[in-house]
């Protein structure tokens, strides 16, 4: 079945450097769709970003995200951490066979200190 | 306002008792989900749900029913509640099972079986 790896549970950065949160995905599918999602403390997931494009960088509030196929890969990045980007943050996959179906990696919390 | 609603929204159950969590939305949205929050393991899902009156096994449906009764509400039922099924439920919901549509969540479910 499908997967999403995100290889670390937590990151923690301070104000001002470099945002790169890590993942990668396994699907039988060539066309999936790839997203992540952040939840803030005491908050539900909410969509950050989506992409179906292989190589287009995909944008929302500051962060970036590119798919790439060829190794893939949906890293999230942004390239000046603040201290309300702490928070959690989920990569998933959908099934593309319209189910809507969502495969969630195990999330990076990531933590931004002053 | 909030559009996905849960109920409760924290309970403690006994071991071997019945718990229902109920899930309300007025998104219009056709699909439903229940899905499982656990440190470590992400956000899994359990059963979702396409039309009123028919519901879907996700990955994790073992001690787990569900239902759905009308297109607004989806219930998740946990007939012998387990230690083991103490974590946060979040249900969602999304306009189709299209791939790249977006899910949105109610606030959660905290449960903690004794």
């Amino acid at each position: 079945g499908d997967s999403v790896t995100q290889t670390e549970g937590l990151v923690t950065l301070t104000e001002g450097l470099p945002v790169m949160l890590n993942c990668t995905y396994q699907t039988i599918y060539s066309n999936p769709f790839l997203f992540w999602y952040v939840q803030h403390l005491n908050e539900s997931p909410r969509l950050l970003l989506k992409s179906f494009t292989d190589n287009k960088r995909t944008e929302h509030q500051g962060f970036h995200a590119t798919l790439h196929k060829s190794s893939s890969s949906f890293h999230l990045q942004k390239s000046s951490a603040q201290l309300s980007d702490s928070a959690l943050y989920y990569c998933a996959l959908s099934d593309p066979t319209n189910t809507g179906k969502l495969t969630f990696g195990d999330g990076t919390v990531l933590t931004v200190k002053p | 306002e909030a559009a996905v609603t849960q109920s409760p929204r924290s309970k403690v159950a006994v071991t071997g008792g019945k718990v229902t969590l109920s899930c309300h939305q007025t998104n219009n949205h056709d699909y439903m989900y229940w899905y499982r929050q656990d440190t470590g393991h992400g956000l899994r899902l359990i059963h979702y749900s396409y039309v009123a009156d028919s519901t879907e096994k996700g990955d994790i449906p073992d001690g787990y029913k569900a239902s759905r009764p009308s297109q607004e509400n989806f219930s998740l039922i946990l007939e012998l509640a387990s230690l083991s099924q103490t974590a946060v439920y979040f249900c969602a919901s999304s306009y189709r099972g299209d791939s790249g549509n977006t899910l949105y969540f109610g606030e959660g479910s905290r449960l903690i079986v004794v």
